[in-house]
């Protein structure tokens, strides 16, 4: 199984918005509303940042958001701040009851 | 809160088995599964696998055959065994909590272990 397709770098200047891609496939992103995704800074373990697509756990900024369109999902962060400079991973279930994670994306804050 | 805390040998040789194990502190342990995953060094994640409290395992087919999940429910644990680790293998890994049916995300995770394997 292939990992999902993030693009690699991504940057924005402060009070800024970006938006990071990812792309599965049919059986993937496209399936099932299983989309979640990880903020991960240098030395740490992944952070929750969104599940089930567009859903926020307690305690996370909501101005991080996500979205899915067919086989594609996205992760928006408005506002940028320092302090989103990370890795960002996108994560979904599969129709092989098996989970994959894209690539990963870095986060530049200019 | 829930949290993971896991341990295992650090440093391996080529050909040797990995062995960590994570024991789960403060809430259920039946009613989600739990997986394993690793991130070599300058790279991203890569699911290992998934055990639910039952033994109910699902495998990353990438690693083919070589990896293996088990579950302690007396101790709250789980472990996982890669044989026959080489270079490639080289990853800090993660123990995770997977939320259960219907929802399949991450919540939960351990401090990761750093794996070495030299010849």
């Amino acid at each position: 199984q292939s990992a999902l397709t993030q693009p690699a770098s991504v940057s924005g200047s402060p009070g800024q918005s970006i938006t990071i891609s990812c792309t599965g496939t049919s059986t993937d992103v496209g399936a099932y509303d299983f989309v979640s995704w990880y903020q991960q800074h240098p030395g740490k373990a992944p952070k929750l940042m969104i599940y089930a697509v567009s859903d926020r756990p307690s305690g996370v900024s909501n101005r991080f958001s996500g979205s899915k369109s067919g086989n594609t999902a996205s992760l928006t962060i408005s506002g940028l701040q320092a302090e989103d400079e990370a890795d960002y991973y996108c994560s979904s279930y599969t129709s092989s009851t098996t989970v994959l994670f894209g690539g990963g994306t870095k986060l530049t804050v200019l | 809160q829930v949290h993971l805390q896991q341990w295992g040998a650090g440093l391996l040789k080529t050909s040797e088995t990995l062995s960590l194990t994570c024991a789960v502190y403060i809430g259920s342990f039946s009613g989600y599964y739990w997986s394993w995953i690793r991130q070599p060094p300058g790279k991203g994640l890569e699911w290992l696998g998934k055990i639910n409290h039952s033994g109910s395992v699902n495998y990353n087919p990438s690693l083919k055959g070589r990896v293996t999940i088990s579950v302690d429910t007396s101790k709250n644990q789980f472990s996982l065994k890669l044989n026959s680790v080489t270079a490639a293998d080289t990853a800090v890994y993660y123990c995770a909590r997977l939320s259960g049916p219907g929802t399949y995300y991450f919540d939960y995770w351990g401090q990761g272990s750093r794996v070495t394997v030299s010849s």
